[in-house]
């Protein structure tokens, strides 16, 4: 089993649709998840950054931990033809290096 | 400031042949990393550092070899380039070891 589990896509959706993209991990000692979106050809860019469970909001996108589930959630409430790109979810324990999952492949449909 | 830089943007090796990619950041940050990104894989750490004069292995260092003599460099080398390092490269760097990452733009290397 892999330690981040994520759905590689493709994901296609109208522009304006809600958009979810999920993670789940096996490491219990994970505390700082991020996500970044990586654009074709392009490095990849932070998006969101969260500390432990919770929710984070950052204008249309809105991020959730649920530590109790292993489960990390990146929500989109209004996507737009400019979010589309790979999302890549990252994780760590306190100071210790990132692990990455694979990303999922999204395409906004104008 | 310019963030992180890597040089080359693309390159093509034939199998044998060994080359150096460059990074560079300006952000003073102690943690660099390497990268690889291969279709579908996400991203592998190859290196990282901690700090000038000290690296370590990461997931996949095989076939690879790095130096950190100053703050801001981190080249990575690759001795006899073979079909299987055909991928992209990303070099980052942070302030904290768990903390926000900063990439460059990636060097596309293709290995015949």
């Amino acid at each position: 089993q892999k330690e981040v589990e994520q759905d590689p896509g493709p994901l296609s959706v109208p522009e304006g649709a809600i958009v979810s993209l999920n993670c789940t991990y096996s490491n219990s000692a994970f505390q700082y998840f991020m996500w970044y979106r990586q654009y074709s050809r392009k490095g990849p860019e932070l998006l969101m950054y969260t500390y432990s469970s919770g929710n984070k909001e950052d204008g249309r996108f809105t991020a959730q931990v649920d530590k109790s589930s292993k489960y990390i959630s990146l929500f989109n409430r209004d996507s737009q033809p400019s979010d589309s790109a790979t999302y890549l979810c990252a994780m760590s324990p306190s100071n210790e290096k990132l692990t990455f999952g694979t990303g999922t492949r999204l395409t906004i449909i104008p | 400031n310019a963030g992180v830089t890597q040089t080359p943007k693309f390159r093509i090796l034939k199998i044998g042949q060994s080359m150096t990619l460059q990074c560079t950041q300006d952000m003073n940050h102690n943690y660099m990393y390497w990268y690889r990104q291969d279709p579908g894989m996400g991203l592998k750490l190859i290196y990282y550092s901690v700090g000038a004069g000290i690296t370590d292995k990461g997931e996949v260092p095989n076939g690879y070899n790095v130096s950190r003599s100053t703050t801001e460099d981190f080249p990575l080398r690759l001795e006899l380039a073979a079909p299987s390092q055909t991928s992209v490269y990303f070099c980052a760097s942070s302030y904290l070891a768990g903390g926000r990452q900063f990439f460059g733009p990636g060097t596309r290397l293709t290995v015949l």
